[in-house]
């Protein structure tokens, strides 16, 4: 089972900032947040991933609490094109590469 | 999705046929990942592979299924006898050998009907 919620729907008007939240409460201290996003009829498009830094890159930032217990992705300003479900996903890192574990995401409509 | 290809993007096939859905992973990576996506739901893990080597199966099915990832060639998944629940879209991710948090990508997935 996933280990994050996230809320099952979000609006966001084009050129605001959208952003999306994550609560997982019960992360590990090896455990590292990633954000995909799967847009209708594609495959999952990776965004971002962290540790306990915030980061980021030309598609995104990722601020994780200091606690490590919920983060938000922030897309700085959205377009239609950013309309899709975001998956915000916990993943063990370590010597080896473990699964994916995909919840139901964040179904995200940007709204002219 | 760039690098990670799929083939077919569509498979029509009928009950008790068997279907075979390729994978071509981002030159260079080695570790090949399949989940399935069934209508209206998440993705769900199947099976992760190295060259030559199935390292975890657990999310596929004991019947039917198989996987392979070939030391030369694609990754294939073959589903064997395949029935109306099998109607999904299946998706193949890579990874590069290295630390263990580089991240997955994801091909656009084959879309497998069953009639």
């Amino acid at each position: 089972d996933a280990k994050t919620t996230q809320p099952p729907s979000m609006d966001c008007a084009e050129g605001r900032a959208a952003n999306l939240p994550c609560n997982h409460s019960t992360i590990s201290g090896n455990e590292y947040v990633y954000w995909y996003r799967q847009i209708h009829s594609q495959g999952p498009q990776y965004i971002i991933h962290g540790l306990k830094n915030n980061e980021t890159n030309e598609m995104a930032s990722l601020i994780i609490t200091e606690d490590r217990k919920s983060s938000t992705l922030i897309l700085p300003h959205a377009t239609l094109r950013d309309t899709a479900v975001y998956y915000c996903i916990v993943r063990v890192a370590g010597s080896g590469n473990t699964p994916l574990v995909f919840g139901k995401g964040t179904r995200l409509s940007v709204i002219a | 999705n760039a690098g990670v290809m799929q083939n077919p993007r569509h498979l029509v096939r009928r009950r008790g046929q068997e279907a075979r859905l390729r994978c071509s992973p981002v030159k260079g990576h080695s570790h090949v990942y399949w989940y399935r996506q069934l209508p209206e739901e998440g993705l769900k893990f199947m099976v992760y592979l190295q060259k030559e080597n199935i390292i975890d199966e657990s999310g596929m099915p004991k019947e039917r299924f198989s996987a392979e990832f070939p030391k030369e060639g694609p990754s294939i998944l073959r589903i064997q006898q395949v029935v109306r629940g099998d109607s999904a879209a299946y998706f193949c991710a890579s990874s590069p050998v290295g630390e263990g948090n580089q991240p997955q990508h994801f091909g656009d997935g084959t879309r497998l009907s069953i009639l």
